[in-house]
């Protein structure tokens, strides 16, 4: 199972300010990697995927970046609406795992 | 749109059984491989099962194997999970997940809205 690791487990940050967010996978996953964001009480949304693809309808202020092991999400204008629960997810192979996730508050 | 609504949810007793339903609508369900996640109370997100959008390949978590069933009726446009020896540890809200591809590895671009099972005496 690859193990996917999250940091920081939660980020403090400014309205406006830029926030980055670092997955870490425990062996390599080449781009198959998808960056999720969950608001409280609601299902997961679809970021990113192939580790730097914005999906349909995403802001241009999310940004993925990275591959291999080492990736990142960078929101660069907080808005406040995004302090609220990022997952990243790996889809290298038949046992898809995803990080503990990064919460992302009001500093 | 696409829409996935989960539902069969509820209150069972440790080593009872639940049969989750999620009904899709908005896309050609039967030519896309589907998942079902689920995520304890406080907790984050556990990828549990996945279907070929044929049903021909199926696979499943360790923590579930060998008690889970994820099944599809292409003709109802509608995905199953069979839960059967429930732990209390399954307790968590299950969603399901659309792929973007009939058989391959891929994310998900879909969820429905969950439905919530609860394991407990």
């Amino acid at each position: 199972e690859i193990v996917m690791t999250q940091s920081p487990a939660t980020l403090s940050v400014s309205p406006g300010e830029r926030a980055t967010l670092s997955c870490r996978a425990s062996q390599s996953v080449s781009s198959n990697l998808a960056w999720y964001q969950q608001k409280p009480g609601q299902a997961p949304r679809l970021l990113i995927y192939g580790a730097s693809t914005r999906a349909t309808g995403i802001p241009a202020r999310f940004s993925g970046s990275g591959s291999g092991t080492e990736f990142t999400l960078t929101i660069s204008s907080l808005q406040s609406e995004d302090f609220v629960v990022y997952y990243c997810q790996q889809y290298n192979n038949w046992l898809w795992t995803f990080g503990q996730g990064t919460k992302v508050e009001i500093k | 749109q696409v829409q996935l609504v989960e539902s069969g949810g509820g209150v069972v007793q440790p080593g009872g059984s639940l049969r989750l339903s999620c009904a899709a609508s908005g896309f050609t369900f039967s030519t896309y491989g589907m998942h079902w996640v689920r995520q304890a109370p406080g907790k984050g997100l556990e990828w549990v099962t996945f279907i070929r959008y044929d049903g021909t390949n199926k696979y499943y978590a360790d923590s579930v194997k060998g008690r889970f069933t994820i099944s599809r009726d292409n003709s109802k446009n509608t995905l199953y999970l069979q839960m059967n020896s429930l732990r209390t540890e399954d307790t968590a809200v299950y969603y399901c997940a659309k792929g973007v591809a009939a058989a391959g590895i891929t994310h998900f671009d879909s969820w429905g809205q969950g439905t919530l099972v609860t394991v407990s005496s």
